[in-house]
């Protein structure tokens, strides 16, 4: 199994464009999130899913869409991007909660200028 | 919103010395959750539990899940250079339907001198 899956992993965007980062899980599971990073802080949760076609936001939202069509996949869309929006992003999905264990993909570098 | 305070913030170390860290939050948890995460990775789940009082062990890594389920402890023991990193606690919300998210601490950074 890969487990979670990014891509790509480094990306530097002007003001206002778009862009999508790409999720994927093999593991078969039902609950997937996104997650940003800034430097030296912890994580902040930007959306989550509980299933194909549901999808629901977290504690930071603006700025950011997601979808999911399938149990896999699950892609953050970036529109208008701001210097607010350089981060590392994070993709994580767990099985059901309880239990709560969630596993992480390897992350997206974003630079935004 | 519930929050999660990790100290310390920061560690230097030398090689081989046992490492001590905890997270406290002011409201219960039920569920504690240590992870790890490397230098430009994500991060990667190290211990978890799910009853109060429990002790649990992965490797040189020892968790505990405090007896009044509002905090937690991570021993390291003989750390090596590869314990570098930053360590983050995280419990789920609570109240609710949580649908499995996480609260976070700001987490504890490890250096760890040869």
């Amino acid at each position: 199994n890969a487990g979670v899956t990014q891509t790509p992993k480094f990306r530097i965007l002007k003001i206002g464009q778009s862009m999508t980062l790409q999720c994927a899980q093999d593991m078969n599971h039902n609950y997937m999130y996104w997650y940003r990073q800034d430097p030296g802080m912890g994580l902040k949760l930007i959306y989550y899913s509980v299933g194909a076609g549901i999808t629901d936001k977290g504690e930071v939202p603006n700025g950011y869409n997601v979808s999911r069509s399938t149990t896999e996949d699950f892609p953050l869309r970036l529109e208008l991007a701001a210097p607010s929006q350089t981060s590392v992003y994070f993709c994580a999905s767990s099985l059901t909660a309880p239990p709560y264990e969630q596993y992480f993909g390897p992350g997206t570098r974003l630079t935004v200028t | 919103g519930q929050q999660l305070n990790q100290s310390p913030q920061s560690m230097f170390i030398q090689e081989g010395e046992d490492v001590s860290m905890n997270c406290t939050s002011s409201s219960i948890f039920n569920t504690w959750l240590w992870y790890k995460q490397d230098p430009g990775e994500g991060p990667v789940l190290l211990i978890a539990l799910y009853k109060a009082g429990e002790l649990t062990s992965n490797g040189r890594l020892t968790a505990q899940f405090g007896i009044t389920r509002k905090d937690s402890f991570l021993n390291i023991s003989a750390s090596i250079p590869s314990d570098v990193g930053i360590y983050f606690c995280a419990g789920p919300d609570s109240g609710g339907t949580s649908y499995g998210k996480l609260t976070f601490g700001q987490g504890t950074i490890l250096t760890v001198h040869p």
